[in-house]
């Protein structure tokens, strides 16, 4: 089945060490999504994809970075995680169709100690 | 404002109607969606419907639209303990982006 997939679905890592979230995707969609997610809060969204082109959210910390090498892939690297990067980080794909939907993979789940 | 705003939680009875009830921003929204979420997973779209119509109906749902007063509904009828999950109202927004509500949790009680 087509689909996006999310690894790890659970990370710890300790206050200011890097960590690399992965994303891919089966669908061929052209635009690819990370939003933070946070406990009874709206998914936001960090910044996407559309092709190779990189479109970062205005109020996304210089802390997050994304990488898209190729269509399948995207990764989002927190550089220095700090205590309140502690979310779920969901993925997303676009096939830019004319509704609009997007795919969202399961989540990886992000613990800072 | 900016957000798109709904109740944090709703509880019914199982064989009951749920009326999930979301008021949203940019009215140049072409598409309006609700996602459903169950627990340790993503966002799965349940239903979405063009910003032309006022209602639209699915099996057991039922979307009701008011443009005028930028107001969506979801209608769960028969609601079961499966139906149990956090439920997102979404708009588009003018770059073609999404902006989510912060989720209903729905609970269906027995």
């Amino acid at each position: 089945d087509a689909m996006v997939i999310q690894n790890p679905r659970y990370q710890v890592t300790q206050f200011g060490k890097p960590v690399t979230l992965s994303c891919s995707q089966t669908l061929n969609h052209n635009v690819m999504y990370w939003y933070q997610q946070k406990s009874s809060q709206a998914p936001k969204l960090l910044f996407h994809y559309y092709d190779k082109d990189f479109n970062n959210e205005a109020d996304t910390p210089d802390n997050f970075q994304s990488r898209r090498p190729n269509t399948s892939f995207c990764f989002l690297d927190i550089r220095s995680p700090g205590l309140g990067d502690a979310a779920m980080y969901l993925c997303a794909t676009n096939s830019g169709e004319a509704t609009n939907e997007q795919f969202f993979g399961p989540g990886t789940r992000l613990t800072v100690l | 404002g900016e957000d798109v705003e709904q109740s944090l939680f709703l509880s019914v009875r199982e064989g009951d109607s749920s009326v999930i009830n979301c008021t949203y921003t940019d009215s140049s929204s072409t598409y309006l969606y609700w996602y459903k979420q169950e627990p340790g997973a993503g966002l799965q779209l349940l239903t979405y419907i063009f910003s032309n119509m006022d209602m639209k109906q699915d099996q057991r749902l039922t979307v009701l639209l008011n443009k005028k007063d930028k107001h969506l509904s979801l209608r769960i009828a028969d609601t079961q303990t499966g139906d149990s999950a956090i439920y997102f109202c979404a708009e588009t927004t003018r770059n073609n982006d999404m902006r989510f509500g912060a989720g209903t949790r729905l609970t269906v009680k027995p």
